[in-house]
């Protein structure tokens, strides 16, 4: 079946640092893929997504590649700060299917 | 314009007893969602309605769940006889429209945190 794998957590970085969040998948069919945020005390929000194959989602200082040959979404970011602490989702719909899969979460802490 | 709603924020009940919760959707999103949100299965996909099509069912966990949607608008989650294991966040989303790509965004309500007892 379709499933998600994210790096475990929690990640803890000081400020400034450059983060990396792994994310890999397994799909049946052709997948959309998409990074999720969920800030303390606050909903689900999307940050970013990807398509297709080699497309570049970004947002926020945030980017991932959609890698079709590694099966892989990994999230960056050059500069991180504390408010960017959060739990960080990485999810796929395949077509024809509009459900989210998702991975089981990364929580990260920017510590100033 | 208003998000995803959700009723009651939190809601603690005891063991065996039925519980209903609500999920009022963005107002001209057709397609909506139930997740679960639990320490121990992550986020989870529970049931999705889309226009009048019948729903996707296939990840509701036992027949002691149902949902409806209403008027194309409203939804309630019913979770019959409710067992400890069913303590978890309970997610709506709602979505403009549920294209065969897949890509429309989900937009999430803040959840009802179940407690059974």
């Amino acid at each position: 079946g379709d499933s998600v794998t994210q790096m475990e957590g929690p990640v803890t970085l000081s400020e400034e640092a450059f983060l990396t969040i792994n994310c890999t998948y397994t799909a049946t069919g052709y997948p959309s893929l998409f990074w999720y945020v969920q800030y303390p005390g606050e909903g689900l929000q999307l940050l970013l997504k990807a398509t297709k194959a080699d497309d570049k989602g970004s947002n926020k200082g945030f980017e991932a590649t959609y890698r079709k040959e590694t099966t892989s979404f990994h999230l960056e970011k050059g500069s991180v700060q504390v408010s960017d602490s959060a739990v960080y989702f990485c999810a796929l719909t395949v077509q024809g299917a509009q459900k989210l899969v998702f991975g089981q979460g990364t929580r990260l802490t920017i510590n100033p | 314009g208003a998000g995803v709603s959700q009723s009651p924020s939190n809601k603690v009940t005891e063991k065996g007893k039925d519980v209903e919760l609500r999920c009022d959707p963005i107002s001209g999103h057709t397609a909506l969602y139930w997740y679960r949100q639990s320490l121990g299965q992550g986020l989870e996909f529970l049931i999705y309605f889309q226009g009048n099509s019948a729903p996707d069912k296939s990840g509701l966990p036992s027949d002691r769940f149902s949902a409806e949607r209403t008027g194309g608008s409203v939804s309630t989650l019913t979770i019959q006889r409710t067992q400890q294991e069913d303590s978890a966040v309970y997610l709506c989303a709602s979505s403009l429209v549920s294209g065969t790509s897949g890509s429309y965004e989900q937009y999430f309500g803040p959840g009802t945190r179940l407690t059974v007892t």
